[in-house]
């Protein structure tokens, strides 16, 4: 069964370093979206992509932050200068057509800034 | 702005046994959808069940229902006959309806469901 991919499964880095979150989300899905979840908080979304451009995006996805579908398959997240808040697990979703289709969910990176 | 609450943080049941978990929502819209995901300790997270908030009739799928009152903004999840399997961290979720969202989901703060043998 297809399904989406993430990685690293945990990364560490220090306060200011960019650091680059991978997705290859489900071959034929159209929409793409990260989220993130602090420890011991809820999952917040962070950006929605569509047709190589941000179909919306939330308070917290601010100039730090930045997507890319640099090919047909990869969908990443950078973040240019991260910060100790940063620490938590970023989830990448993509659904198949229309937004109201169902979202499949990658495993998560852990990412852990010192 | 819409929120997503989960009061329950969490829950036990026995195996074979029944459990509900409780999630309450505001929202002024009235196209929408809502959803359990539940979230194994593999950390992916899967759909269990969706219900579109224009339809009446409450979702069940196999094991799994829900309880929806609209007027409330209460969708809680029922497990029947409930497995080892079941056990997980479970979130509702709320996306606001198709012609007004690309997809953003709001998501409550989950409910740790322990299956006892």
């Amino acid at each position: 069964e297809p399904e989406v991919t993430q990685t690293p499964s945990h990364q560490v880095t220090q306060m200011g370093q960019e650091v680059i979150l991978r997705c290859v989300p489900i071959s034929n899905h159209l929409y793409f979206y990260w989220y993130r979840q602090i420890l011991g908080q809820k999952v917040e979304f962070l950006v929605s992509f569509y047709n190589n451009e941000i179909s919306e995006k939330s308070e917290i996805f601010d100039d730090q932050f930045s997507v890319e579908r640099p090919d047909g398959s990869n969908f990443t997240l950078k973040i240019r200068s991260t910060k100790l808040e940063d620490s938590a697990m970023y989830f990448c979703a993509s659904s198949v057509l229309a937004p109201y289709n169902e979202q499949f969910f990658g495993p998560g990176t852990r990412l852990t800034v010192l | 702005a819409q929120t997503v609450t989960q009061s329950q943080p969490e829950m036990s049941v026995q195996e074979a046994e029944t459990v509900t978990l409780s999630c309450t929502y505001d929202t002024s819209e009235s196209d929408y959808y809502l959803f359990w995901y539940k979230q194994p300790p593999s950390r992916q997270m899967i759909l269990v069940i969706r219900q579109e908030a224009y339809k009446q009739q409450n979702a069940t799928e196999n094991r799994f229902s829900v309880n929806f009152q609209k007027a409330a903004k209460s969708f809680s999840l029922k497990i029947s006959d409930s497995q080892l399997g079941d056990a997980a961290m479970y979130f509702c979720a709320y996306r606001r309806g198709s012609g007004t969202s690309y997809g953003k989901l709001t998501f409550g703060q989950g409910t740790i469901l322990t299956v006892h043998p």
